[in-house]
């Protein structure tokens, strides 16, 4: 099956800091998400991005489907950012696979 | 809001119970998802509806039953779990069209004692 893996699984960060969340993906994939997971269980939609480059706010987001990677930055970093993060692919029609995740812990 | 909503948010059962979780969505989609995730696990699709129709079941046991009666609507019964099923499961939905994107619950904490 597919592989999605995530880098780092661990980052602690103080507040104001910028980071890098990094999500390979093993095959080709129709699209790619990603979430924010809050410490209640709620996975919330972070981006929707297949390929190219998205911001909102403080978050952007880029996919290089052909190199079959995506990355999640974080700019001017918050306690509120804290939280797990996840890149979901969609391999076939209405199948998403998700990679572990990488913890965020965002000290003041 | 995500606009998928479950019940009950957390619940705990004894092994010879019989439990169900319910999932309904307000957003128009065709598909719907139940997902698993354990402390330390990546989540893991347990079962997909598209059109009412069940097109995956990713090897889940017997013990977890899911039902769709309708688009909106999306169930999991659960009967004489182990221990090791306690986990957060997850509902989620999707357009199941062109531009796919996935929007889950709240999750049901669940925990088998």
């Amino acid at each position: 099956g597919i592989q999605v893996e995530q880098s780092p699984p661990d980052l602690i960060l103080q507040e104001g800091a910028n980071s890098t969340l990094r999500c390979n993906f093993s095959d080709s994939v129709n699209n790619l998400q990603w979430f924010h997971q809050n410490p209640w269980g709620q996975l919330i939609n972070l981006f929707y991005i297949p390929s190219g480059t998205k911001q909102n706010g403080r978050l952007s987001a880029t996919t290089v489907a052909t190199e079959r990677y995506s990355l999640l930055y974080i700019s001017s970093s918050q306690t509120t950012d804290s939280g797990v993060y996840f890149c979901a692919v969609e391999l076939d029609f209405n199948k998403f696979y998700f990679g572990s995740g990488t913890k965020l812990n965002v000290k003041p | 809001e995500t606009g998928v909503t479950q019940t009950p948010r957390h619940l705990v059962m004894g092994m010879t119970n019989k439990k169900s979780l319910k999932c309904e969505q307000h957003l128009g989609h065709n598909a719907m998802y139940w997902y698993k995730q354990s402390a330390k696990k990546p989540l893991e699709l347990m079962f997909v509806y598209n059109f009412k129709e069940q097109t995956e079941n990713n090897s889940v046991p017997s013990r977890f039953s899911p039902e769709c009666p309708n688009s909106s609507h999306l169930f999991l019964h659960l009967h004489t779990l182990q221990p090791e099923d306690s986990a957060l499961y997850l509902c989620a939905s999707s357009p199941g069209a062109s531009g796919n994107t996935i929007y889950f619950g709240e999750g049901s904490w669940l925990t088998v004692v």
